[in-house]
């Protein structure tokens, strides 16, 4: 069946600096592919999506660019900011699984000013 | 944007009693929507699907019996634990999808933390 594997965190950086938060898929058929954030006590927010191979989702400076090759959707952003301290959670959703939305276990961001 | 609703946002009630949770799609008509529930640092876990005027599909290990899910109009759908016990403590959240390919354009509520004593 489809799954999402993402990075353990938490992952820890300094103001400024540049993220990755690796994301790998496994799914039948072609998937959309998403980016979620989660702040502290709060419901899910949907950073950005890729709907085919070679599309770049982006917003607020993040982007992820869909990798049917290596069946990435890695996360990036060039300089982090405090504010960015959240939870992401890689996910995918698609026919062969009935369109029910797959999430990776999700990545613990802190950032430090 | 679309904007869904969760009521209430939190909850404190005793072992034994039920709880009730809304999710309302505010600005717009969802033909889906889906019941998650969230431990402490872990991820979302799907528990049922509700679609408006027909029974929500539960998925496996999800007591249909202990959550009960209506979803009585195109804007509602509520969640019930009923008979609630400590081990339900949890954080509940729904999402809410519009058009033919549901898992294309969902919209999720703030999320509901539910604490049994």
């Amino acid at each position: 069946g489809n799954s999402v594997t993402q990075m353990e965190g938490p992952v820890t950086l300094s103001e400024e600096a540049f993220l990755t938060i690796n994301c790998t898929y496994t799914a039948t058929g072609y998937p959309s592919l998403f980016w979620y954030v989660q702040y502290p006590g709060e419901g899910l927010q949907l950073l950005l999506k890729a709907t085919k191979a070679d599309d770049k989702g982006s917003n607020k400076g993040f982007e992820a660019t869909y990798r049917k090759e290596t069946t990435s959707f890695h996360l990036e952003k060039g300089s982090v900011q405090v504010s960015d301290s959240a939870v992401y959670f890689c996910a995918l959703s698609g026919r062969a699984g009935g369109f029910k939305t797959i999430f990776g276990a999700g990545t613990r961001l802190f950032v430090k000013a | 944007g679309a904007v869904v609703s969760q009521h209430p946002s939190r909850v404190i009630c005793k072992s034994g009693t039920s709880v009730k949770i809304e999710c309302r799609s505010l600005d717009f008509q969802a033909t889906t929507m889906f019941w998650y529930r969230q431990f402490p640092k872990k991820s979302l876990m799907l528990m049922a699907t509700s679609n408006e005027g027909s029974k929500a599909t539960y998925e496996q290990g999800v007591e249909k019996d202990k959550f009960l899910i209506n979803h009585a109009s195109l804007t509602l759908s509520t969640l019930t634990v009923t008979s609630a016990h400590p081990e339900d403590s949890s954080f509940y959240i729904c999402s809410a999808a519009v058009g033919g390919r549901e898992g294309e354009t969902q919209y999720f509520g703030p999320g509901t933390r539910l604490l049994v004593l």
